[in-house]
């Protein structure tokens, strides 16, 4: 079974502050996401990678910036963080032969105050 | 950048009807998948279908890759198929980004 760890699941955070959120994948898959999903916006993609020591930015990128320094992990980093970052994130992997599905993990719901 | 286009945007169906979801996106897809979120879940994977017609349980899904659309179709809805339905794609341009749709809202009612 695909697994897709994230954690926290849940994160309280005052602007100005350093969060970082972070994803573990089991399922030995190159391709690595993170989104982002609000209301009204459903989910956009703030960075991807397409295996260990890369990152790629995605649709939403700026305020954000990831790691990937192994095929098993991938952080997502708020250097400073703002109230409009207030969101669930969600972080996701998939294979990169072009035949593969994407797994989800289970979010982490981030307020910053 | 890539377009992904649900419709409608919500649903509501008494329970034992069939409902119809449709995806269109403005370039070719090399992946396409259908999720499924309980609100407040994450995102479960319905169907993983680039090409053609796949089955699964209730669930129906048909993509025709060159006319850039895919349906869903589920097939004697129950109330517990509430929540929302996504499709999310991969386009074909040799950049490995997986995009989605905003999702269609489907609530059945008894």
């Amino acid at each position: 079974e695909a697994a897709v760890t994230q954690s926290p699941r849940n994160k309280v955070a005052v602007t100005g502050g350093k969060v970082t959120l972070s994803c573990n994948q089991t399922n030995n898959h190159n391709n690595m996401y993170w989104y982002r999903q609000d209301t009204g916006h459903g989910l956009r993609l703030i960075h991807y990678s397409y295996g260990a020591g890369s990152t790629e930015k995605g649709d939403i990128p700026d305020g954000y910036k990831a790691s990937r320094p192994s095929q098993e992990n991938f952080s997502l980093i708020l250097e400073l963080a703002t109230p409009s970052q207030t969101s669930v994130y969600f972080c996701a992997s998939g294979g990169r032969e072009r035949d593969t599905e994407v797994f989800f993990g289970k979010g982490t719901r981030l307020t910053v105050v | 950048g890539q377009q992904v286009q649900q419709s409608p945007a919500s649903l509501v169906l008494q329970e034992g009807e069939n409902a119809e979801l449709q995806c269109n996106f403005s370039s070719t897809a090399t992946q396409l998948q259908w999720f499924y979120q309980r609100p407040g879940g994450s995102l479960v994977s319905l169907l993983y279908n680039p090409s053609g017609t796949k089955h699964t349980g209730r669930l129906t899904s048909t993509t025709v890759t060159k006319e850039r659309r895919s349906s869903l179709h589920i097939s004697s809805s129950q109330i517990t198929d509430s929540g929302t339905y996504f499709c999310a794609m991969e386009e074909d341009t040799g950049y490995q980004n997986f995009y989605f749709g905003k999702g269609t809202s489907l609530t059945v009612i008894p």
